[in-house]
């Protein structure tokens, strides 16, 4: 079966720290990953994909994976009221995307 | 360029009734899919197309059809609504080259 678990939230955090989202992933075939938010009554939009070991870095955000360890994390640097959403992991399987559950994070004021 | 466009938004259903919802996208994309997504259960994969003419089932295609009518479009059709299937449904395209999707609005779905 595979699988795709993030942890489990509500992530608060104050305004200007960073927020950390974990992921992992049960199929060791899975090469690629993908980071989705999506804000209350919309749909997901890509913010960011990563398929190599290490991190990969975009603005504030870094996403990072470690295929040994088979896990997938995104950190949000400098968080902001507007990064306030569900973040949601993905993995990608003959061209399928297997969603976790998401994230819900709020930057606190 | 509009993207991936789903009608309706919104839609009440009766228990029985049958509808069919609509799913375009304009970035001659070979992939389509269609899925649900549920509180605290996150998006589950209902049928998807990986080409025009062909069609399988994913994680949850119980109580639903599809329908791959050419390139642009994939329609999703419940036959005769549960309860069950209250939902939000999105409608995703993927191109080639498998770096993520892009997704529909969603359609807001109530089955009384």
């Amino acid at each position: 079966q595979k699988e795709v678990e993030q942890n489990s939230g509500p992530l608060s955090v104050p305004e200007g720290a960073i927020a950390s989202l974990n992921c992992t992933y049960s199929d060791r075939g899975s090469q690629s990953f993908f980071w989705y938010r999506q804000y209350s009554g919309k749909s997901p939009e890509l913010i960011m994909f990563i398929y190599s070991n290490g991190d990969k870095e975009d603005g504030r955000f870094t996403a990072q994976l470690n295929k040994a360890s088979q896990y997938v994390s995104l950190l949000i640097r400098d968080s902001q009221p507007s990064d306030s959403a569900t973040y949601l992991c993905a993995d990608i399987n003959d061209y399928k995307l297997s969603f976790g559950a998401g994230t819900t994070v709020t930057v606190r004021a | 360029n509009a993207g991936v466009t789903q009608t309706p938004k919104f839609q009440v259903l009766k228990t029985g009734q049958s509808m069919t919802l609509q799913c375009a996208q304009d970035m001659n994309h070979n992939s389509m899919y269609w899925y649900r997504q549920d509180p605290g259960m996150g998006l589950r994969l209902i049928y998807y197309s990986a080409s025009e003419g062909t069609t399988d089932k994913g994680e949850v295609p119980n109580g639903y059809n599809v329908s791959r009518l050419n390139k642009r479009e994939f329609s999703l059709r419940l036959e005769s609504a549960a309860p069950s299937q209250t939902s939000v449904y999105f409608c995703a395209s993927m191109e080639a080259s498998g770096l993520g999707y892009t997704f529909g609005s969603g359609t807001r779905l109530t089955v009384v």
